[in-house]
């Protein structure tokens, strides 16, 4: 079955301190693949996203992604967390295998940065 | 640009009685979604519109909720006879369909608590 997989429900990591946020999908081609921040009562926010081309993607809030075709992985990062980082973050996937262009979602990592 | 807004941000109801809710996408943008967050998961696809034509309806959609997108602008979702099961973020999203755009941006999103 298709999913997106996000193992890790919450992480805690120190100010100034690198993060990493892992996610893992199951389709049968590659996506299109985008990372989302939500802040608490708010809607969601794109981060980057991929579609082609260089597996190693910039995006806004100084955070990358890279992705691992051999292991089906989109792996969020960013070598200094700020505690304005703190929020759940969102990977989701097109399956580009239909017309309607709906996001499948993982189940989100909350994200709390410590001083 | 002045992003997707939704009305109202929050609405507490009692069980029974029927909601409606509004989303305006970004005036350009062609492709209208709607999604439903429950607590401590990430949003589910529910329906979406092409200008004014509804595509695509998800089984979580059931026969209770309609949706509609008249001038293929705003769109309202309305739910009959709410459950407590009806309680979550729904959250809109828009985006342009054209080859190379598939970003979906969204609306700060409407709680719903169905007491």
């Amino acid at each position: 079955a298709q999913s997106v997989t996000q193992p890790d429900i919450h992480i805690t990591v120190s100010e100034g301190a690198s993060l990493e946020l892992r996610c893992n999908y199951s389709y049968g081609a590659t996506p299109y693949l985008f990372w989302y921040v939500q802040s608490p009562g708010q809607g969601l926010q794109l981060l980057l996203k991929y579609f082609s081309g260089d597996t190693l993607v910039q995006g806004i809030k100084g955070f990358e992604a890279e992705f691992k075709r051999s292991q089906s992985s989109f792996n969020l990062r960013k070598p200094s967390v700020h505690w304005s980082d703190a929020a759940e973050y969102f990977c989701a996937v097109d399956p580009m295998d239909t017309g309607r262009r709906a996001l499948t979602f993982g189940s989100g990592t909350r994200l709390q940065v410590q001083p | 640009d002045t992003g997707v807004s939704q009305d109202p941000r929050h609405k507490i109801t009692k069980r029974g009685q029927n909601v409606t809710f509004r989303c305006d996408p970004i005036s350009e943008h062609n492709r209208l979604y709607w999604y439903r967050q429950t607590l401590g998961q990430g949003p589910e696809f529910l329906t979406y519109f092409q200008n004014e034509a509804q595509l695509e309806k998800s089984r979580l959609l059931s026969d209770r909720f309609s949706a509609e997108r008249p001038k293929g602008s705003f769109s309202t979702l309305e739910i009959q006879r709410t459950e407590q099961g009806d309680s979550a973020m729904y959250l809109c999203a828009s985006s342009l369909a054209r080859t190379g755009l598939y970003e979906q941006y969204f609306g700060p999103g409407t709680r719903l608590t169905v007491t």
